[in-house]
């Protein structure tokens, strides 16, 4: 079965430092994508970056970037320069050829920055 | 960047009724739509999948006859809850996609809360 972890239910961090949000995945497929979205109190789900399983360098998008280790099969969110408005539930997602191309969504991290 | 408007964005309703949620994708074609379910705290649960001109897909445990879902335009799909009752009081989202490939992002609505009294 596709399956997304993630290990940390909560982190803290303070405002200006970089954080990283844990992601592993479970696909036997050579083919797969993985993305994280930040869903803030409001509900919104907001697309952050996107990493293929083809691709050689790890994704960057702004304060983003993505840790991206196939062998470990790990895809970890790191965020710089922490802001108040980071603090969100963010959610590790594959879209697993196996799965069908449905989501597969990780359990979440709530994340929450502080002065 | 594609954009996906859900309508409503909250709607309360008696025990009973019925509701109609609407999820549009505004910039691009879908073929395919997905609806979820979200409990608070929870991650999202994926309900069915809707693709334009056939039958959605529910998942296991997903009553059909419960959630009606038409995907009637490449552009709309629609989730009714029928008969609803307060065990359905939930965060419903929609997302959606302008290819069915394992690289193309899905992009969200903004939600439905739906409360049942």
């Amino acid at each position: 079965a596709q399956k997304i972890t993630q290990t940390q239910p909560g982190m803290f961090v303070q405002e200006k430092e970089a954080v990283t949000l844990d992601c592993t995945y479970d696909t036997s497929d050579p083919s797969y994508g993985l993305f994280w979205y930040k869903q803030p109190s409001s509900g919104e789900m907001i697309f952050l970056i996107y990493q293929g399983s083809y691709d050689q360098q790890n994704a960057t998008e702004g304060r983003y970037s993505l840790n991206f280790q196939k062998a470990r099969k790990s895809a970890n969110l790191v965020i710089s320069a922490s802001q108040l408005g980071d603090s969100a539930m963010y959610f590790c997602v594959g879209r697993l050829t196996g799965g069908g191309n449905k989501l597969t969504f990780g359990t979440g991290t709530q994340l929450k920055v502080e002065l | 960047g594609a954009v996906v408007s859900q309508h409503p964005s909250w709607v309360i309703c008696k025990s009973g009724t019925s509701v109609k949620i609407e999820c549009r994708s505004l910039d691009f074609q879908a073929t395919t739509m997905f609806w979820y379910r979200q409990f608070p705290k929870q991650s999202l649960m994926l309900m069915a999948t809707s693709n334009e001109g056939s039958k959605a897909t529910y998942e296991q445990g997903v009553e059909k006859d419960k959630f009606l879902i038409n995907h009637a335009s490449l552009t709309l799909s629609t989730l009714t809850v029928t008969s609803a009752h307060p065990e359905d009081s939930s965060f419903y989202i929609c997302s959606a996609s302008g290819g069915s490939s394992y690289n193309s992002p899905l992009h969200f609505g903004n939600g439905t809360r739906l409360t049942v009294t």
